[in-house]
């Protein structure tokens, strides 16, 4: 168990609202991802932090923000729900040390779903 | 980016029976990851391929990555019903980053 936690687990949401995935680790690792899944796409990478305020944008990262102001929360935020947001939606993390080989620790999701 | 190609997207077996998915690219791939995710789950890394031609084996699970570092298979000899899941190849690339481009995934079902 890597103390990785999502919060929320659920959420229903409408077209137009701002939503905010959490991210929250225990261990103090470096590297935090969001990912979305979605059928066919398998999983597609959204932002990533590679520090405090350090981040980047992925393949799909249109219409998402992130932020990190302390190591253990990586935030995940919608400014303005769509459909094609609909998703589940998945925090991972990189052991500190493992270099670009790591594996990736993933959460247990956040499924989201944009009326 | 890096594009990684997973075929089949669905298989359907009947429990005892072999199983392969398979992971392709265009280009070279530095290495191969494989994660496993069971329905309603997240994935769980099982195994990391670096070296050409390099197969790894987990009991019923075998794992090779490619002469030319363009493909990688995952072959489970008969399957059980807890074999079911969605497998994924990914590939970290070659950043310092660690960000892995994933395959499309193959949704393996088990029939009892």
């Amino acid at each position: 168990d890597a103390g990785i936690t999502q919060s929320p687990r659920h959420k229903v949401t409408e077209t137009g609202t701002p939503v905010t995935l959490r991210c929250h680790q225990t261990e103090n690792h470096r590297y935090m991802y969001w990912y979305r899944q979605d059928p066919g796409h398998g999983l597609r990478l959204i932002h990533y932090s590679y520090g405090v305020k350090d981040t980047d944008k992925g393949e799909v990262s249109d219409g998402y923000s992130v932020s990190r102001s302390k190591t253990e929360d990586f935030l995940l935020t919608l400014e303005s729900a769509t459909s094609s947001q609909t998703s589940v939606y998945f925090c991972a993390i990189r052991e500190t040390g493992t270099g670009i080989l790591g594996e990736l620790f993933f959460g247990e999701g956040s499924r989201l779903t944009v009326l | 980016g890096q594009q990684v190609m997973q075929i089949p997207q669905y298989q359907h077996v009947q429990e005892g029976e072999d199983f392969t998915t398979y992971c392709n690219s265009s280009t070279t791939l530095s290495n191969i990851q494989w994660y496993k995710q069971r329905p309603g789950g997240h994935p769980v890394f099982l195994i990391q391929l670096v070296k050409s031609g390099e197969v790894k084996k987990q009991k019923r699970l075998t794992f090779q990555f490619g002469e030319a570092k363009k493909n990688s298979s995952l072959h489970i000899t008969a399957t059980q019903t807890t074999d079911v899941g969605t497998y994924f190849c990914a590939e970290a690339g070659g950043t310092s980053y660690g960000k892995l481009t994933f395959g499309q995934g193959t949704i393996l079902t088990v029939h009892p």
